[in-house]
């Protein structure tokens, strides 16, 4: 079973549709989550941390349920621009960026 | 400021030959991470250093692969003999644990690296 599992896609939606993506991790152990964003043939970039109580940037709203293992990403009016991959990323180590496992990625498709 | 260099930025090479892979992170990070990406395995950690110190190489796949960084602007990643299923792109990445936490990753532009 992989550490960080993510539904590939590829997810097709209409501009200004909302989409939500998923994550599991099977390490319990873990403690510092993330989002990052890569643009086909570029390198990964931080879209967002993670907390425990949710959090929000602009159109962007992450989730963490450590009970169930679970993180998730919703994207609000979603706009051409957020044509991307979109990688579930956990690390082991409290407010640190070492040792990140990265899911395989979630393909986003937003069309005009 | 500059981001994370690396070079070259595509290598096509032939199985066996020697292959090395540069990278300069971001000045007064003390973090450096070499990363392979493939469509099969997507982005695996191959080693990380701290401070110029390797601390954690269990991701390299085999003895081929070896990393060094002998100061803190530069590293390099070295496949010797090359294979054909090291066809992927290698980042490199670096973070400072400095700041104020959570501590972002910043990833290079990557290089694509071709074994024939």
């Amino acid at each position: 079973r992989k550490e960080v599992e993510q539904d590939p896609g590829p997810f097709n939606v209409p501009e200004g549709a909302t989409v939500a993506f998923n994550c599991t991790y099977s390490n319990s152990a873990s403690q510092s989550f993330f989002w990052y964003r890569q643009d086909c043939r570029k390198e990964p970039k931080l879209l967002m941390s993670v907390y425990s109580s949710g959090n929000e940037d602009g159109r962007f709203t992450a989730q963490l349920n450590r009970a169930s293992q679970y993180i998730s990403l919703l994207i609000r009016d979603s706009k051409l621009s957020d044509s991307a991959t979109y990688l579930c990323v956990v690390s082991p180590f409290s407010g640190s960026a070492r040792q990140l496992t990265f899911g395989s990625g979630t393909q986003l498709t937003v069309l005009p | 400021d500059a981001g994370v260099i690396q070079s070259p930025r595509h290598e096509v090479t032939e199985m066996g030959q020697e292959v090395t892979l540069r990278c300069k992170p971001i000045s007064g990070h003390d973090y450096l991470f070499w990363y392979r990406q493939t469509m099969m395995r997507g982005l695996e950690l191959l080693i990380y250093f701290n401070n110029n110190v390797p601390i954690d190489d269990s991701g390299m796949p085999e003895d081929r692969f070896s990393a060094k960084m002998p100061n803190a602007s530069f590293s390099t990643l070295k496949i010797q003999p090359s294979e054909p299923r090291d066809s992927a792109v290698y980042f490199c990445a670096s973070s400072s644990s400095h700041s104020g936490g959570p501590y972002e990753q910043y990833f290079g532009p990557g290089t694509r690296l071709t074994v024939t």
